[in-house]
């Protein structure tokens, strides 16, 4: 079993819909938490960063950790075709020990939004 | 200039073959990383290093090695490139302290 889950869809949803993308994880170590967004023939890039369980909310995109779960959260309210990407999930232990610093990403969901 | 700049772009090569892919970055940062992309995988990761003296196996290092010849630069080698080893090849760097990545464009390998 893998140490984090993501459903790879692909989800494709119509423009201004809400967008929900989900990840759990086994690994009750993981503290820090992050989505990443990649657009086609690029590289992953950072879109959002939570430590422990929470809320955190940057303009349309709110993103949600609950440890007790272990199941993270990210959500695009009024979605526009420019959100059209794969999105991460990735996430890595509290400071210190051998996997200080290192993600362990999912296997990333394919979004496109049609006008 | 891009902060993670890896070369080539797209490689095609043959089985047996020895390959290397580069990777530089200007972030300053020490860390730096060599992840695989393969469909419905995911990343996942090859090796790492914490600074110039320090290098890592990650999940799937087998048929890899690297070499990190100054805080800059972190090379990827194929000692003897094999089909399943033809998949999207990311570099990466953090800052100590950070757990966001800056990551390259990426290098398209396919081995024939």
């Amino acid at each position: 079993q893998k140490e984090v889950e993501q459903d790879p869809g692909p989800l494709s949803v119509p423009e201004g819909a809400i967008v929900s993308l989900n990840c759990t994880y086994s690994n009750s170590a993981f503290q820090y938490f992050m989505w990443y967004r990649q657009y086609s023939r690029k590289g992953p890039e950072l879109l959002m960063y939570t430590y422990s369980s929470g809320n955190k909310e940057d303009g349309r995109f709110t993103a949600q950790v609950d440890k007790s779960s272990k199941y993270i959260s990210l959500f695009i309210r009024d979605s526009q075709p420019s959100d059209s990407a794969t999105y991460l999930c990735a996430m890595t232990p509290n400071a210190g020990g051998t996997s200080y610093g290192k993600l362990t990403f999912g296997q990333g969901t394919i979004l496109t939004v049609h006008p | 200039d891009a902060d993670v700049t890896q070369t080539p772009r797209n490689r095609i090569t043959k089985t047996g073959k020895r390959i290397m892919l580069e990777c530089s970055q200007t972030k300053g940062h020490d860390r730096m990383y060599w992840y695989r992309q393969d469909p419905g995988l995911g990343l996942r990761l090859i090796y790492y290093s914490f600074d110039v003296k320090d290098i890592n196996k990650g999940e799937i290092s087998d048929g890899y090695s690297v070499s990190r010849q100054a805080q800059a630069k972190f090379s990827l080698s194929l000692e003897s490139a094999i089909p399943n080893q033809t998949a999207l090849y990311f570099c990466a760097t953090s800052g100590q302290g950070t757990y966001g990545y800056t990551f390259g464009s990426g290098t398209r390998l396919t081995v024939v």
